[in-house]
């Protein structure tokens, strides 16, 4: 089945450490995407990407990286500089082309508790 | 501004009730609008894209106006398992692809 996945579901981090969020996506879509959700808000977009190699910043970047060295790869790092990482992140992924449609398709969520 | 503007509620409604939750966007060079639901602690899934003629999937039916930059989405008939938040959505290949939230609604449809 196509899909998009992301591992941990949960995550426990101490102060001071980075740690890495995986997402993978079998869609072939050229678009991915990681937000964050604090409870009761809306989602924030932190990084973006649109092809191999080329990544943009989002509304919220600043603690945060990432690479896209794979089509199907986005991985997320949450880095000692992010002052308040406890959070719900989503990773996405949409087609450019609008083959099979141009929404955005989520994984499960990691959910990041520092410790 | 924000790019997505939607009315917070929450909306507690009695089953087999009608509700209607509307949305506003800012860039009216958006091209893709969508309702999505997400449920308590869960990932936003899709529920329905909207197109400029309306559209509608059993009890859900959306609108897009383009000239008011609004979109709608109507519940006809609510049943339990329509309590979620409900989250409208615009993207646009002129933002780079990207899709821009509101805050989300929250619809709770109580017995």
């Amino acid at each position: 089945d196509g899909g998009i996945t992301q591992s941990p579901k949960y995550l426990f981090r101490k102060e001071g450490q980075n740690v890495t969020l995986s997402c993978e996506q079998n869609l072939n879509h050229d678009a991915m995407y990681w937000y964050r959700q604090d409870p009761g808000q809306g989602l924030r977009l932190i990084y973006y990407s649109q092809i191999v190699n080329d990544f943009q910043k989002g509304d919220i970047a600043e603690g945060y990286s990432v690479s896209r060295e794979k089509k199907e790869s986005f991985p997320l790092t949450v880095t000692s500089a992010q002052k308040n990482p406890t959070a719900f992140y989503l990773c996405a992924s949409s087609s450019l082309t609008g083959e099979g449609g141009t929404e955005a398709f989520f994984g499960q969520g990691t959910r990041l508790t520092v410790v | 501004r924000k790019e997505v503007e939607q009315d917070p509620g929450p909306f507690n409604v009695p089953e087999g009730a009608t509700v209607a939750f509307n949305c506003t966007y800012s860039n009216s060079a958006s091209q893709s609008f969508f309702w999505y639901r997400q449920d308590c602690r869960k990932e936003p899934k899709l529920l329905m894209s909207v197109y400029s003629s309306g559209n509608e999937d059993g009890r859900f039916t959306a609108q897009l106006n383009r000239a008011s930059q609004y979109i709608s989405l109507l519940i006809r008939d609510s049943k339990l398992s329509d309590s979620a938040t409900y989250l409208c959505v615009v993207n646009g290949l002129n933002t780079g692809n990207q899709f821009y939230f509101g805050t989300g609604t929250s619809l709770t449809v109580i017995p």
